[in-house]
């Protein structure tokens, strides 16, 4: 089974600046992939950044980029110019790559708060 | 773009009632997830459908059963309710081409008093 830890529970960055968010993932398989998914008040759930396993490039969307790191099964999310619409919830997620089993496995998530 | 529709948005039922959630996939999509997101908690996988098939399942209770339609439309029947199944009720739809691409419907809020 596939586990997914965010050790942070919560997090503050100051409004233009820089924040990196952390996530962890144990598992046996060599293929997958991991996302990050944003849930803002309003509870939906929006696709930020999606990395697949096999490609050593990490992934970059705007102003979000990835740090995987394989070998260490880790993942994290970087935020430059935070704006204060990125305050929401960040999910760290798993997918294993077979197209049967293709379920999310989310970590616990952390609580991102942009100061104006 | 069209999106995952997800009915009703609210619903409030009692203790030991039966509820009923709906789940429209975007157009051509033809794999439907059941995510449950207590409160405070992160989204829990419960069940997914492929071509109206179950595919997958994860921690959904014996008192919730879930279909697949014709039209990919999915429903997730809930009975007995407890208290502990107050959460949101998301549901993702993919492509089989494209299963790494889930996109969720604004969810279903489910009380239980």
């Amino acid at each position: 089974a596939q586990t997914v830890t965010q050790s942070q529970p919560e997090m503050s960055v100051q409004e233009a600046e820089t924040v990196t968010l952390s996530c962890t993932y144990d598992t046996s398989e060599n293929n997958y992939y991991l996302f990050w998914y944003k849930q803002p008040p309003s509870r939906q759930m929006i696709l930020v950044i999606r990395q697949e396993a096999y490609k050593q490039q990490n992934a970059t969307e705007n102003r979000f980029s990835v740090n995987f790191q394989k070998a260490a099964k880790s993942f994290s999310l970087k935020i430059s110019d935070s704006q204060l619409g990125d305050t929401a919830m960040y999910f760290c997620a798993f997918m294993t790559y077979t197209g049967a089993n293709s379920k999310l496995t989310f970590g616990k998530g952390i609580t991102l708060s942009v100061r104006p | 773009a069209a999106g995952v529709i997800q009915s009703p948005r609210h619903l409030i039922k009692e203790k030991r009632e039966t509820a009923t959630l709906k789940c429209y996939p975007i157009p051509r999509h033809d794999t439907v997830y059941w995510y449950q997101q207590g409160p405070g908690q992160d989204p829990q996988f419960l069940i997914s459908f492929y071509e109206k098939m179950q595919s997958d399942k994860g921690s959904i209770p014996d008192r919730f059963s879930a279909q697949q339609f014709s039209d990919y439309h999915s429903e997730l029947n809930m009975s007995s309710l407890e208290l502990g199944d107050s959460a949101l009720y998301f549901c993702a739809s993919s492509s089989s081409g494209s299963r790494n691409e889930q996109y969720f419907g604004p969810g279903t809020r489910l009380t239980v008093t």
